[in-house]
């Protein structure tokens, strides 16, 4: 059973769009995370989200939002599509407890193209 | 979370054992060392991760200098799946909602020779 499955793996699009990209985690976790990673292949965090608290990263514009409508789920939602959104996405999950190894599993990335 | 130097990239002949050293002088006392692996167009993957000792799981071993400056990832068999970027991260114990989200660097590309 896939551990975090994203969709769509592929998504191509126009500039001013607005696309979403499902997450879903079937480990019981409490914490959930979106990454972008650019064509340099720099992988940057974008949101921390348990059931309590959203943590947002303050370089992603408010044209990205998250939403989560239960704990096995985060969907990323963005608005107006730009160019320079083009990179892949990942989700991941972790058990965000005291103590805890809070080793993140990684979704297999979607992969946004905006022409 | 503190910083971290990785060599840009390494080769390896393959069931030679890869070493992939890490630095991270402005490591603090509560910051785990972590090492993670994103083989080609997937996903990241955790390896292992350590404090203050050895450590050593199924897939590889972490070695922390005494005075936790520095760190090597060790794959004592290196396979032609191991080609990978390879990362190392420093990141504080818990504290509090949301804290384990991960900062990554450049991370190490190793390419598996055979």
């Amino acid at each position: 059973d896939t551990a975090v499955s994203q969709t769509p793996k592929y998504l191509v699009t126009q500039m001013g769009n607005d696309k979403s990209i499902k997450c879903e985690q079937n480990l019981g976790h409490d914490t959930m995370y979106w990454y972008k990673q650019d064509s340099k292949k720099f992988l940057k965090i974008m949101f921390s989200y348990n059931n309590k608290e959203l943590i947002i990263n303050e370089t992603v514009p408010n044209r990205f939002s998250p939403k989560s409508p239960d704990k096995a789920h985060l969907n990323l939602h963005i608005n107006s599509l730009e160019l320079g959104d083009s990179a892949v996405y990942f989700c991941a999950s972790s058990q965000d407890l005291a103590g805890g190894l809070g080793e993140q599993f990684f979704g297999p990335g979607t992969r946004l193209t905006v022409l | 979370d503190a910083k971290t130097t990785q060599p840009t990239s390494m080769d390896c002949a393959e069931g030679r054992a890869a070493n992939l050293p890490c630095n991270h002088s402005t490591i603090s006392g509560n910051e785990y060392v972590y090492w993670y692996r994103q083989i080609h167009s997937q996903g990241p993957q955790y390896i292992i991760h350590g404090l203050k000792n050895n450590e050593t799981n199924e897939m590889a071993s972490l070695i922390i200098t005494e005075d936790r400056k520095s760190s090597t990832l060790i794959l004592p068999h290196a396979t032609l799946r191991d080609t990978a970027v390879y990362y190392c991260i420093v990141r504080v114990a818990y504290s509090g909602a949301g804290s384990y989200q991960l900062t990554f660097g450049k991370g190490t590309k190793l390419s598996v020779i055979p």
